[in-house]
Order: C-alpha cells, then structure tokens, then sequence
C-alpha cells in the first residue's frame, strides 16, 4: 500500500543527545513535511521540502536539522540544542507546494520523551 | 497569534445525529482548506477540502461549508458514527508562492459521540 512510513514509534533521548526520527513515503510525492504537536494543541511547521536537495526552515525549525538526498525520503534530526524536544513529531507529503499541490498526507507519528 | 482556530474544543453529539463542527481563520490571503480528522495516537487523516471559489463541497457522510465573507468554514458529518469520535483540525494553506508551504492548523475539537 502507498503511503507515509514514521519510524520508531516512540524514542527516548538522553540529555546531550542527538536523534534522528524517519520518514519515508512511496507516494512518489514531491514536497515533504515536518510537524510537531504538543498536548491539545494544532500541529507546528518545523521544516519542509519541496524537491530532492533543498529545504526551508518553518516557523520553530531551532534545535532542529533535515536532509532530503532522496525523493523517498525525509528525516528529521532533533539536537541536544532543542531544549523542549518533547513531543509528537509528525511526517507529511503532498504532490507538489501551494493550494495546487493538493492536501497533505500523514504518516502516523513518532512521539519523542526525555529520560 | 493563530490565523485558523475552532470555536469549541470538545462537541458533544448523539449516536445518529449530525455533527456540526466550526473553524473561524483570518487569513484572507488563504484559499484552500482542510479538514482532518485524528484519533488518538495516530497522524491526521484526510477528509475533505475546499478552495475558496467554492462555497460547498460534499463527500462521503461529510459536507463543508466555506463563508468567505465571514472568514468561517464548517464540516458537518451527518449520521455520526461512534467510529466518528476523534479531533477534527481544519487547516488552510496560502497560494502557490505565498511564505511558508506548510498548513496552519487551529486546536482542534475533540468529538464525542453519546451512545
């Protein structure tokens, strides 16, 4: 089946630590997404691309970082700088940018906790 | 401050009734929105959408509503179903070209439905 692929499901970061949550969709989609959602709250853009190679900060992209070297592909890593990293992280992808490039779909989520 | 927020955050409806869900945005410079619909521990999932040179759009059980005057959009679910109960977020997302491509989400409304 096509669709959004969020791995793992759930990780724990250590004080200091850097971690690399994935996302992997064969939608054969252009532009990619990521989201953050705290309790109770709507989803924050943290970062997204629109083609392989290039990508743009969202509106808290600090203490964040991605890559996009593949079309498939789009991780998110979350530094030791991001001081409040717990949280559910939310991949997304659509056709293309803008209204044009239709809705966006989602994977099902890594959700992110301190230990 | 948020551009796109939802008048209530929990609604309450009886097994069978429609359900009637409201989001109020106010950015003009928007012209396609999205309702999603999130159960617990789960991405966002799409329903319906709506450009804004049109005033209604109808789906499966799902109809909504876009008053553009007013700045409001609705999603009524008609017959609701206890498989209906989740968090409903609307989203908009700017023209092609216009800032950030990402959605902008409100709180959502959590959905419940009374045996």
């Amino acid at each position: 089946d096509g669709g959004i692929t969020q791995s793992p499901k759930y990780l724990f970061r250590k004080e200091g630590q850097n971690v690399t949550l994935s996302c992997e969709q064969n939608l054969n989609h252009d532009a990619m997404y990521w989201y953050r959602q705290d309790p109770g709250q709507g989803l924050r853009l943290i970062y997204y691309s629109q083609i392989v190679n290039d990508f743009q900060k969202g509106d808290i992209a600090e203490g964040y970082s991605v890559s996009r070297e593949k079309k498939e592909s789009f991780p998110l890593t979350v530094t030791s700088a991001q001081k409040n990293p717990t949280a559910f992280y939310l991949c997304a992808s659509s056709k293309g940018q803008g209204a044009a490039g239709g809705p966006q779909h989602f994977g099902d989520g890594t959700r992110l906790s301190i230990l | 401050g948020e551009s796109v927020g939802l008048h209530l955050p929990t609604l309450s409806v009886q097994e069978g009734d429609n359900s009637i869900i409201n989001c109020a945005y106010s950015n003009s410079a928007s012209d396609y929105f999205i309702w999603y619909k999130q159960e617990s521990g789960k991405g966002p999932q799409f329903i319906i959408d709506i450009r804004s040179n049109m005033d209604k759009r109808q789906g499966q059980r799902v109809t909504v509503l876009l008053n553009k005057t007013v700045k409001h959009l609705s999603l009524q679910i008609a017959a609701t179903q206890p498989g209906d109960s989740a968090v409903y977020f609307c989203a908009e997302r700017p023209l092609l070209g216009g800032g950030a491509d990402g959605l902008t989400f409100g709180k959502g409304t959590h959905l419940i439905i009374q045996p």
